[in-house]
């Protein structure tokens, strides 16, 4: 199985900063995707395919990377952006979670 | 638009099977280009994929539960249902439903539902 390693765990920010969250595969991946989840909620869909932003979702969010090493970045956080993030790959079965980043 | 809405017992007894359904609305589970199946999340905890079905029979399993899970459908009902056996406590958590597009990431999730395992 792939396994996906995300850090920080938590990451204390405030608003308007930048914030970087990584997410490592233990092996060459082509197929991530960044999910956004408040408390109680289903988690959403911020960026399919590495890059791809979903419809309706903020461009303050990007993701890159390539590989074994991407990352998520939002360009200036705001108040409704504290959340836990995840990443996922779905590049090969059984797809693979990260372990979440809270923004806190 | 489409909408995935979880049901089932919130208990399960130790060893016993745990039955859920999903019922969607909004499209068919039998379109192409598409894969329904499960993900769950124990209380505090990460999100951990269950299982990825296609409507024509191709599915995929997490490496850990394989041996104790599996999902059917129901077309004339546009369901589909996951049992797991022989459950423990750690298979406490709320579980998602949902459905996945061919190369892209999870778009549709149902609201879930916390199934407890105690006796």
């Amino acid at each position: 199985d792939v396994q996906m390693t995300q850090s920080p765990s938590i990451l204390s920010a405030s608003v308007e900063d930048r914030v970087t969250i990584t997410c490592r595969a233990s092996q060459s991946i082509n197929w991530l995707a960044w999910y956004q989840q408040k408390p109680g909620k289903a988690p959403k869909l911020l960026i399919s395919k590495v890059s791809s932003l979903e419809s309706g979702v903020s461009s303050r969010f990007s993701g890159s990377g390539s590989g074994t090493e991407f990352t998520l970045t939002i360009s200036s956080l705001q108040p409704d952006d504290f959340a836990t993030y995840y990443c996922k790959q779905y590049h090969t079965y059984p797809l693979t979670f990260g372990g979440g980043t809270k923004v806190e | 638009q489409l909408q995935l809405q979880e049901s089932g017992p919130g208990l399960v007894k130790p060893w016993e099977t745990l039955s859920l359904t999903c019922t969607v609305s909004g499209a068919s589970i039998s379109i192409g280009g598409y894969t329904w199946g499960w993900i769950r999340q124990p209380p505090g905890k990460g999100l951990e994929w269950i299982d990825s079905c296609y409507y024509n029979g191709n599915a995929y399993y997490n490496s850990a539960l394989k041996s104790r899970v599996s999902t059917s459908f129901d077309t004339s009902t546009n369901q589909l249902s996951l049992k797991l056996t022989s459950v423990t406590a750690a298979d406490t958590a709320v579980y998602y439903c949902a459905r996945r597009k061919d190369y892209s990431g999870i778009e549709h999730w149902g609201q879930g539902i916390l199934v407890t395992v105690s006796s």
